[in-house]
């Protein structure tokens, strides 16, 4: 079936160093993929998404580029700030006729020190 | 602004006892989910359901069922409460599609003694 394998934490950093973290994906046919993000005590919300192959989600100072050819979507970002420090999490929504399946990853905590 | 609401926050329960976490959307999308999330598991899906009475299991349906009569609540049953169901429950909702974002609840922090 359809998974998201990403990469565990937690991971810190110092602020304005480079964040990666590593997303790949298993799944039939042509998913979209996300990244969520869940501060502190909140629900999780959309970072963000691509849809197809090649697109790059970007938001926040985030990116991310859909890669078909490595089943990738990693997760960037050039300098990283104490206010990013949360739960990211990689997921994968299939659409197979009239149903959506949304399956996410484990969450990669990032803990961003001053 | 769009709401996905859950009924509790917390919630103690015995045992063996009959549980009900309830969600709600007012954006009129088509797809519910119920997702637990465990420390290091991340979430994991239950059950979701694509249309109102129409549901399909996920990853770890049991001891849990759900409920959709209406298109905009979503129930999850805990039939008999065991004390690995504490976790914490997160409700989620999409529209119909491929471009669609999922809007979550607060989550419901359930506790079995």
């Amino acid at each position: 079936g359809d998974s998201v394998t990403q990469m565990e934490g937690p991971v810190t950093l110092s602020e304005e160093a480079f964040l990666t973290i590593n997303c790949t994906y298993t799944a039939t046919g042509y998913p979209s993929l996300f990244w969520y993000v869940q501060y502190p005590g909140e629900g999780l919300q959309l970072l963000l998404k691509a849809t197809k192959a090649d697109d790059k989600g970007s938001n926040k100072g985030f990116e991310a580029t859909y890669r078909k050819e490595t089943t990738s979507f990693h997760l960037e970002k050039g300098s990283v700030q104490v206010s990013d420090s949360a739960v990211y999490f990689c997921a994968l929504l299939n659409y197979g006729g009239a149903t959506n399946k949304l399956i996410f990853g484990t969450g990669t905590l990032l803990a961003v020190q001053p | 602004d769009v709401k996905v609401t859950q009924s509790s926050r917390y919630l103690v329960k015995r045992t063996g006892e009959k549980v009900f976490l309830e969600c709600v959307q007012d954006m009129d999308h088509e797809n519910m989910f119920w997702y637990r999330q465990d420390p290091g598991l991340g979430l994991r899906l239950i059950y979701f359901s694509y249309d109102v009475k129409m549901k399909e299991k996920g990853d770890i349906p049991e001891g849990y069922s759900v409920s959709r009569e209406k298109k905009e609540r979503f129930s999850l049953i805990l039939e008999s409460a065991s004390t690995n169901q504490t976790s914490m429950y997160l409700c989620a909702s999409t529209r119909g599609g491929v471009n669609t974002e999922a809007f979550f609840g607060q989550g419901t922090r359930l506790t079995v003694v």
